[in-house]
């Protein structure tokens, strides 16, 4: 069974820099069909998606996050790490990292099959 | 990047009756790359249809995706008690991938 897991903090303060990881199993991060998102959800409000990690380990960010945000991974332990750094108290969000499935080619469009948790980050002085 | 707005903002529906909640792009969805996902209180999302129309494994066939271009409807028959929950569409084409601000399917 395909599963992904967050952890990282709980509470990080204004202008700190989050660092989230993603240990996923049951399916390759080498594998081209499959790659990793991070996406996060303010309490009560929608889906916001943030950055994407292909398993030629290619990138692409949210435009509008892009300067803040990085996305690494480490095959070899099966984990998938964002660094988002400046953050303010309108980043409290549950931050989920999404497997992202392609039917189109290793760098192709993605729809997100498998989710972690999620990993409720407040940030707060 | 694709704005999704998707209605109703609150469906109040009874067991076995029919939800039909839509989509719409503010531009062409590329090759129907538009995907449905059922989030519950408490948990994460869950891939329903993608493709457009195509289901996930092992959802039941009470749920059907349809539509193209920038029109796209989510149908759920026969609504039983674990259907009402927040439903979301997301666009997955030209990047990025963004999503709708979601229907809340309420049971009346």
């Amino acid at each position: 069974q395909v599963t992904l897991r967050e952890s990282g903090p709980v509470l990080v303060k204004p202008t700190e820099t989050l660092t989230l990881t993603c240990n996923v199993s049951e399916f390759s991060l080498s594998n081209p069909r499959f790659g990793v998102s991070w996406l996060r959800q303010p309490p009560g409000k929608a889906l916001e998606w943030l950055a994407h990690i292909f398993s030629t380990a290619e990138e692409s960010y949210s435009p509008s996050l892009k300067s803040r945000l990085t996305i690494s991974k480490d095959t070899s332990k099966s984990q998938v790490v964002l660094v988002m750094t400046d953050m303010a108290p309108v980043d409290t969000a549950t931050y989920y990292c999404a497997r992202g499935t392609t039917i189109f080619g290793v760098s192709g469009p993605y729809y997100f099959d498998s989710w972690g948790q999620g990993s409720l980050v407040t940030v707060s002085s | 990047e694709v704005v999704l707005t998707q209605s109703p903002g609150t469906l109040s529906l009874s067991p076995g009756e029919t939800a039909t909640l839509s989509c719409r792009a503010s531009q062409t969805v590329t090759r129907s790359f538009l995907a449905w996902y059922q989030q519950k209180p408490g948990q994460a999302p869950r891939l329903l249809i993608y493709g457009a129309s195509n289901r996930a494994t092992g959802l039941p066939d009470r749920f059907r995706g349809s539509g193209s271009g920038t029109v796209f409807t989510l149908t759920i028959s026969r609504l039983e008690p674990e259907d009402f929950a927040v439903y979301y569409c997301q666009h997955y084409g030209t990047p990025p991938n963004t999503f709708g601000q979601g229907t809340r399917l309420a049971i009346k």
